[in-house]
């Protein structure tokens, strides 16, 4: 059964620090990684994704990949009050194109 | 731009009463097309997903249906609702490709009270 986990938290991070979520995977074939963010009594909507082993950024967010490792990371710089919300990552895996998701993890900027 | 459309945001509904959630996506053809569950607390339960018209597989046996009457069409049904049927129900859509890279996009969700 393929697992994606997450720690639940909260993460309580200053404003302006960065903030760092981390994700593991049990699939090694796992080929595509995704974050999501989800404020409170919202739906999920995309943030970034990645597919290669490395770094990806996009503006504050910066997406790390390590397929050795299994582990996929959110990084936000410069953390806003408003990026307090759910981040869920997903992950899905060679044959299959519907990802497993994890259950998020929850981090509050504190100003 | 495509969209995606879910209504009612929000119902409150008796033990025992029928349930239909409808979801259409716009801008898009042949979208493959989903249903999720996030119950308070927990993590997102895929229901269903549609790859076509008329073509539903289900993740999870319940008292829950699906049905994919256009293309661009998603329902969920139920003849009789359980408490534990209560919760934020998400539609989302995908390319349809079928390819592992196909990013799934959410509707604004349904919030279903059942009493």
């Amino acid at each position: 059964q393929k697992e994606v986990e997450q720690n639940s938290g909260p993460l309580s991070v200053p404003e302006g620090a960065i903030a760092s979520l981390n994700c593991t995977y049990s699939d090694r074939g796992s080929q595509s990684f995704f974050w999501y963010r989800q404020y409170s009594g919202k739906s999920p909507e995309l943030i970034m994704f990645i597919y290669s082993n490395g770094d990806k950024e996009d503006g504050r967010f910066t997406a790390q990949l390590n397929k050795a490792s299994q582990y996929v990371s959110l990084l936000i710089r410069d953390s806003q009050p408003s990026d307090s919300a759910t981040y869920l990552c997903a992950v899905a895996s060679g044959g299959s194109y519907i990802p497993t998701f994890g259950r998020g993890t929850s981090l509050i900027v504190h100003p | 731009s495509q969209t995606i459309h879910q209504w009612p945001a929000t119902l409150v509904q008796p033990v025992g009463s029928p349930l239909s959630l409808e979801c259409t996506v716009e801008g898009t053809s042949n979208p493959n097309l989903y249903w999720y569950r996030q119950a308070a607390g927990r993590g997102l339960q895929l229901l269903f997903y549609s790859v076509g018209i008329g073509q539903i597989s289900s993740e999870v046996p319940q008292n829950l249906s699906a049905s994919r009457p256009q293309d661009r069409q998603f329902i969920l049904s139920s003849k009789k609702l359980l408490l534990s049927d209560s919760g934020f129900y998400l539609c989302a859509w995908n390319g349809g490709a079928l390819a592992v890279t196909d990013t799934q996009y959410f509707g604004p969700g349904t919030r279903l009270t059942v009493l």
